[in-house]
């Protein structure tokens, strides 16, 4: 199975501030790679997809980039809402698989 | 909109079969251009892809390697839905099962998510 790392595990940070999510692969994927949010009690949600693709409806301020065996999500300026616990998959090959998440707390 | 409704009993005891439905509204199980998965989630083992049924021409199933021997995922065409079958569950099975629709594009998506249904595994 690929498997995939996630950095950092938990993230604290302040309303506006800038933050990054790496997540690396196993091996190499080229860009079959999601990121997924996730609040408490709830499903998660598709970010981004194709590893740089920002989903329909989700705000600008998430960008994700990296192919290969290196991915980074970026949130530009941080919002109340955007405090929760962040997972990349990858869709490589159909034993999928995700990554361990980071959860982002308000500092 | 796609939705994805998820039913099944919360409770199952050990060696019992665990099952779910997802019924799907706002797309087709029969689709050529999606999947449908099953995944779960637990403190212990965090996000894990459990497997998925999907038709291109004639129906396919993969599973993940840790359940392949215990799993059915099956579409049921009449209703508009998928099942999960887990078959002698330990208190290990215990975990958030949720059902999610895959986009078979130029690469692939999980988009939307059921809501999610607590099993516990206990007698």
């Amino acid at each position: 199975d690929i498997q995939l790392t996630q950095s950092p595990s938990f993230l604290s940070a302040s309303v506006g501030d800038r933050v990054t999510i790496t997540c690396r692969a196993s091996q190499g994927i080229s860009s079959y790679l999601a990121w997924y949010q996730q609040k408490p009690g709830k499903a998660p949600k598709l970010l981004i997809y194709a590893a740089s693709t920002l989903q329909s409806g989700v705000p600008s301020r998430f960008s994700g980039s990296g192919s290969g065996t290196e991915f980074t999500l970026t949130i530009s300026s941080l919002q109340p809402e955007d405090f929760a616990t962040y997972y990349c998959q990858q869709l490589n090959s159909y034993l999928y698989t995700f990554g361990q998440g980071t959860k982002l707390e308000i500092k | 909109q796609v939705q994805l409704q998820q039913s099944g009993p919360g409770l199952v005891k050990p060696s019992q079969t665990l099952s779910l439905t997802c019924a799907i509204s706002g797309d087709s199980v029969s689709s050529n251009s999606a999947a449908w998965n099953w995944i779960r989630q637990s403190p212990s083992r965090g996000l894990e892809w459990l497997g998925r049924t999907y038709y291109r021409s004639k129906w396919y199933n993969d599973y993940a390697v840790s359940v392949k021997s215990r799993i059915t995922i099956n579409p049921d065409t009449s209703k508009n839905q998928f099942s999960l079958q887990l078959n002698s569950v330990t208190p290990e099975d215990t975990a958030v099962y949720y059902c999610a629709r895959e986009i078979a594009a130029r690469e692939n998506w999980f988009d939307p998510w059921g809501q999610g249904t607590l099993v516990t595994v206990s007698s």
